[in-house]
């Protein structure tokens, strides 16, 4: 079974912190990693798609590394506002297997 | 394209009735995927399609699910009977076939609650 573990589990930040948090996964067999946002009441959405080790991607304040040898990502969110505030699942693709999400890390951006 | 479309958004039921859960996915894409998502476990796969064929249903939990995709518009996700542990919200999300990006698209989910 795929472990796919994600840190911390719940955050609260003051708008404005800059803010990460991680996602492990398996260093064998690795395909890609992806992040997702999702917020209350709506579906997840893609943030990222990551292949290669290394790999860095930004989307305006948010980014994230990737390093596929030591089976671990950073998401990076920098002056945190409150419509970050989120769920941010982190998923992995092994070579002939599906995605498997982690639980997710619940951001809480207080004003 | 109007994205992944899932029906009914909201579904409550009583314990021991079929329930079925239905979803369209975005057209052109070749894989289709049903999840359930629960606070104790997260988001769980219960079962993918590529082309219109079932590859993986080790994530159904037992026989009272059943999941078909007569064509490639269209798939069904049937709990016969239900039982008030099935209460979850329960997604579809489609991709297309291709190298390297294997992002999926999520549909609005059906919030299930079996009384």
């Amino acid at each position: 079974i795929l472990n796919v573990e994600q840190s911390p589990q719940s955050l609260h930040v003051q708008e404005g912190d800059s803010t990460n948090f991680t996602c492990s996964f398996p260093s064998s067999n690795f395909y890609a990693l992806h992040w997702y946002r999702w917020e209350t009441a709506k579906s997840p959405e893609a943030l990222f798609v990551m292949t290669l080790n290394g790999d860095e991607k930004k989307k305006g304040r948010i980014s994230a590394t990737l390093n596929t040898k030591e089976g671990y990502s950073y998401l990076y969110i920098k002056g945190s506002q409150p419509e970050d505030s989120a769920t941010y699942l982190c998923a992995f693709k092994g070579g002939n297997t599906p995605l498997v999400f982690g639980k997710g890390t619940r951001l809480s951006v207080i004003a | 394209d109007a994205g992944v479309i899932q029906s009914p958004r909201h579904e409550v039921t009583e314990m021991g009735q079929e329930v079925t859960l239905r979803c369209k996915p975005i057209s052109g894409h070749d894989y289709l995927f049903w999840y359930r998502q629960t606070m104790m476990r997260g988001l769980e796969l219960l079962i993918y399609f590529n082309n219109n064929v079932p590859i993986d249903d080790s994530g159904m939990p037992e026989d009272r699910f059943s999941a078909k995709m007569p064509n490639a518009s269209f798939s069904t996700l049937k709990i016969q009977p239900s039982e008030p542990r099935d209460s979850a919200v329960y997604f579809c999300a489609s991709r297309r076939q291709g190298l390297g990006n294997y992002e999926q698209y999520f549909g609005p989910g059906t919030r299930l609650t079996v009384t």
